[in-house]
């Protein structure tokens, strides 16, 4: 069956921009979590969904991003106001459910560079 | 979180087994053991887990220690295509909040010879 999918695969944009990067989870999947990779490090939490609403938030650096989930399948990551700091390879990641014995399925992730 | 412990890298050659060590001292009694790898320029792929028991599937066996403070990946005949970096994760087994995603470290890169 289809993977978790991202879009788009590369987003160039200029500091201070306005950028949207859009996740669709595997069918089905209610638990939805985005990741942030910097080059030579492993990924880093951002933020996780149940269902609609945003269960933990913790990750987020700053009030620059924000992530939105409206009818529970897909999801939008959306960073205001770009800064060169930004660019990283940002992952998506669905799952059945949250239990710790619950695989985490991840897309190819969207490389963001911010010039 | 508890934190793992795994080496930097590690070498192996072509269809001889490879074993990742992971050490997680203050593993707790409830935390699942994962592990998942990345190969260049994809996102993280799910290998294995488990608890207590040691665990085998198609992709490769989890042997776990009797005290569960350290656990080690094993690939049974390393090929060039498992040339990734391999990532040993522990995650809470509540159904909250807590441990509910995944705290990534370095990882171990795990280079194949032909």
């Amino acid at each position: 069956g289809a993977g978790v999918s991202q879009t788009p695969s590369n987003k160039v944009t200029e500091k201070g921009k306005y950028v949207e990067l859009r996740c669709d989870p595997i069918s089905g999947h209610t638990a939805l979590y985005w990741y942030r990779q910097s080059l030579g490090q492993g990924p880093e939490f951002l933020i996780y969904f149940q269902g609609t609403g945003a269960a933990d938030d913790s990750g987020l650096p700053n009030d620059r991003f924000f992530a939105v989930r409206p009818e529970g399948s897909v999801s939008t990551l959306k960073i205001q106001r770009t800064e060169r700091g930004d660019s990283a390879v940002y992952l998506c990641a669905s799952s059945v459910g949250l239990a710790g014995y619950n695989e985490q399925f991840f897309g190819p992730g969207t490389r963001l560079t911010v010039l | 979180d508890a934190k793992t412990t795994q080496p930097n890298s590690m070498e192996s050659n072509e269809e001889e087994p490879v074993h990742l060590p992971c050490n997680h001292s203050t593993i707790s009694g409830t935390d699942y053991i994962h592990w998942y790898r990345q190969l260049p320029s994809q996102g993280p792929e799910y290998v294995i887990h488990g608890l207590t028991s040691n665990v085998n599937n198609r992709m490769a066996s989890l042997a776990i220690a009797e005290d569960r403070k350290s656990s080690t990946l094993i690939l049974h005949r390393a090929t060039l295509r498992d040339a990734a970096v391999y990532y040993c994760i522990l995650r809470g087994g509540g159904f909250n909040n807590a441990g509910n995603m995944l705290t990534f470290g370095g990882g171990t890169r795990l280079m194949v010879k032909p």
